[in-house]
C-alpha cells in the first residue's frame, strides 16, 4: 500500500511551457485534491474531485486544469507556466463523506518556473 | 470566511521542555481539525485529527485539544527532542467546505540539543 504518490519530485520549467503533475492513490479514495504551498502562507486548494468524471474548482484554479478518468489518478495540468506558479504542489485523498474523514497527502512536487 | 492563524511563526526551545503550539480559527462551524508535521523539503505527515465533537486526542508525547466555541486548538508536545524539529501546521475542515481544508501558515519549531 503506497498511499498517495506524486511525480516528479522536482521540476524546472520555462515561462510558457506546459506540463502535467501526476498524482495516484491506491486506497480507493473517492475524494482527491490539489493544493499549492507558498512561503508564509497556508496551503490553498486548486482543484478537487469527488469521484471519477467529477471535478470542481477550489480557491486558486486559474492556470490549472484537472481531469479524473479513474479513481486512482488525478493529474494536474499547467497550461502555460508562469513564474507565479512557482510553488510546492501537494496532492491529497480521502474517503468521501460528510465531516469526519482524514486526508492523506503525497510527498509534494517542487516546481520552479523561470 | 474561515481564517486560520498560527502564532508564533517560529519557536526555539531547549531539548526536554514541554511546549504548546497554538492554532486559532474564526468560524466554529467545522467538522474537524487536523495537525500536521512538515519536515524541510518533505511532505505532510498527519499527527492528530480531532472531530468537532471531541475535546482532545493523544498520540504518544503529543496531545491536541479543541475548543470550538472559542475557536482554538493547541498541540502539546511533552519532553521535546531534537527530532521534533519541524514545521507544524493546523488545518480545519469547515462544514460548508466541500472537503476543502483551510490551513494556517504553520509554526516552525526548533529544539536545541
Amino acid at each position: 500500500n503506497a498511499g498517495v504518490t506524486q511525480t516528479p519530485k522536482f521540476q524546472v520549467l520555462k515561462t510558457g511551457q506546459s506540463m502535467t503533475l501526476q498524482c495516484a492513490q491506491d486506497m480507493n479514495h473517492e475524494y482527491m485534491s490539489w493544493y499549492r504551498q507558498d512561503p508564509g502562507m497556508g496551503l490553498r486548494l486548486i482543484h478537487y474531485s469527488v469521484g471519477a468524471g467529477i471535478t470542481d474548482q477550489g480557491e486558486v484554479p486559474n492556470g490549472y486544469n484537472v481531469s479524473r478518468s479513474t479513481t486512482e489518478d488525478f493529474p494536474l495540468r499547467l497550461l502555460s507556466a508562469a513564474p507565479s506558479q512557482t510553488s510546492v504542489y501537494f496532492c491529497a485523498s480521502s474517503v468521501a463523506g460528510v465531516g469526519i474523514y482524514e486526508q492523506y497527502f503525497g510527498p509534494g512536487t517542487r516546481l520552479t518556473v523561470t | 470566511k474561515q481564517e486560520v492563524t498560527q502564532i508564533p511563526a517560529a519557536l526555539s526551545v531547549p531539548e526536554g521542555e514541554n511546549l504548546v503550539l497554538n492554532c486559532s480559527f474564526t468560524d466554529s462551524a467545522i467538522y474537524n481539525l487536523q495537525w500536521f508535521r512538515q519536515d524541510p523539503g518533505k511532505g505532510l505527515t498527519s499527527l492528530l485529527l480531532i472531530q468537532s465533537s471531541q475535546r482532545e486526542q493523544t498520540s504518544g508525547r503529543l496531545n491536541a485539544s479543541l475548543d470550538k466555541s472559542s475557536g482554538r486548538s493547541t498541540l502539546y508536545i511533552a519532553a521535546s527532542q531534537p527530532g521534533d524539529s519541524a514545521t507544524y501546521l493546523c488545518a480545519v475542515r469547515p462544514e460548508d467546505s466541500n472537503y476543502q481544508l483551510i490551513w494556517g501558515a504553520g509554526t516552525k519549531l526548533i529544539i536545541k540539543p
